[in-house]
């Protein structure tokens, strides 16, 4: 069974700080999701990482796959009230359609 | 366009009783997914449609639980008798391939009294 298990389950931070989150698992991921999940709402994607080692940005958002796609961060960049949110990552194994979904980040931001 | 629409948003209910979720997708989506979210287990896939046909319905719970895709469009999740251990958000999502982005409903949240 591939687990993601993601780190810090908690976090409260002040407008303009900057903030990691962390996504580990010890299995190999073929591709890796992360999305943001508002109160009331379902899960967003924000962004798909294919590649070990591969960085992507949206605006104040970097993502990061792990060289042997085990790991993945998500680094925010003066943090917004906007921000604020669940952030979950989800590993998939390739062709299989079952994503495996790390119980996620619930980051505060307060104004 | 509209996306994945789930009704009801919330509903409590009694032990015992039936309950039925409804999933309406995006048009032209070809995968279903319907996930339940609890605090201690997170996101977790019950169940998984293709082309209206279920391929993967290991993480249904138990008997209690049954989902239908009566046509490419709509989905239906219940669960009868209903138990407090029910208790959960549950999500549909669609895609476009079944390892496509999952777009996801708001959710129903059920309450089992």
């Amino acid at each position: 069974t591939q687990l993601l298990e993601q780190s810090p389950q908690f976090l409260s931070i002040q407008e303009g700080e900057n903030l990691t989150v962390y996504c580990n698992s010890s299995s190999v991921f073929s591709s890796l999701q992360w999305y943001r999940q508002e109160p009331g709402e379902g899960p967003v994607l924000l962004v798909t990482v294919v590649t070990g080692g591969e960085v992507k940005k949206l605006k104040r958002l970097t993502f990061q796959f792990g060289d042997a796609r085990k790991d993945s961060s998500l680094h925010i960049t003066a943090a917004q009230p906007g921000d604020t949110g669940l952030y979950l990552c989800a590993g998939s194994g390739g062709s299989n359609y079952k994503l495996t979904f790390g119980k996620g980040t619930l980051l505060t931001v307060n104004p | 366009d509209a996306g994945v629409i789930q009704s009801p948003r919330h509903e409590v209910t009694e032990m015992g009783q039936e309950v039925t979720l409804r999933c309406k997708l995006i048009s032209g989506h070809n995968s279903l997914f319907w996930y339940r979210q609890t605090m201690m287990r997170g996101l977790e896939l019950l169940i998984y449609f293709n082309n209206n046909v279920p391929i993967d319905d290991s993480g249904m719970p138990e008997d209690r639980f049954s989902a239908k895709m009566p046509n490419a469009s709509f989905s239906t999740l219940k669960i009868q008798p209903s138990e407090p251990r029910d208790s959960a958000v549950y999500f549909c999502a669609s895609s476009l391939r079944s390892t496509g982005e999952l777009f996801f409903g708001e959710g129903s949240r059920l309450t089992v009294l």
